[in-house]
């Protein structure tokens, strides 16, 4: 129930392709869903972040698209760069656990110049 | 505003050894939540304090342990260590409103030999 899945484990992206990453949950309390960027010897950085009344939100060339009734949200990244290239990890949180994010397990993101 | 700051950034402990890692939030945060890291369990959830107080805890043995100060500054202990101990120790502060989102420190590099 607390389980977030997060896939693919790995992808691998030509430069000004479309990245997209998937997680899935089951736990319906959860009301936060953030997406965080980790660069090898860094903590991980917020990317963007949404709520379960929203469907889509847009920053830049990342995008989170939410389908509540599926469980399930994703991250686009538009004209992907090789400066994109890291771990990307989506996590949920719920106010019933106070501010404990659950993560996914994290994809390697590869984008080829 | 200044990010969160772990100390110390790496160390290097035998077994059955302790440790003591320290987090500064960023100012005017009172929430500090810490991570455990590693290849195999990904990005697991240690415990969370507020305003001096453990909030919620993770599913890890009673050889860690945390405390928070009234400056909010707040320092895990791990006792007895084990070669599984060996990890990334994240830190994350988060403000005061729920829309808030938690901001993450570089991290502790632990290493029992």
């Amino acid at each position: 129930q607390q389980q977030v899945k997060q896939s693919p484990q790995s992808l691998i992206v030509q430069k000004g392709g479309i990245s997209i990453i998937n997680c899935a949950y089951e736990n319906t309390a959860f009301d936060y869903f953030p997406w965080y960027q980790q660069f090898p010897g860094k903590g991980p950085a917020l990317l963007i972040a949404i709520r379960p009344d929203v469907s889509e939100k847009k920053e830049g060339r990342f995008t989170i698209s939410f389908n509540k009734s599926a469980k399930q949200f994703s991250l686009h990244i538009m004209d992907s760069q090789p400066g994109d290239s890291a771990t990307y990890f989506c996590a949920a949180r719920t106010v019933i656990y106070g501010n404990k994010l659950v993560f996914g397990a994290g994809t390697i993101l590869r984008v080829k110049s | 505003k200044a990010g969160v700051t772990q100390t110390p950034r790496y160390l290097i402990k035998t077994r059955g050894q302790q440790v003591t890692l320290s987090c500064s939030p960023i100012s005017g945060h009172r929430s500090v939540s810490w991570y455990q890291q590693t290849p195999g369990q990904g990005l697991q959830f240690l415990f969370e304090y507020f305003s001096e107080t453990q909030r919620n805890k993770g599913n890890f043995p009673g050889r860690f342990s945390g405390r928070q100060f009234s400056n909010s500054r707040s320092e895990m202990n791990v006792s007895t260590l084990e070669l599984g101990d060996s990890a990334l120790y994240l830190c994350a502060s988060k403000g005061p409103q729920r829309t808030d989102t938690q901001y993450f420190g570089p991290g502790t590099r632990l290493t029992v030999l």
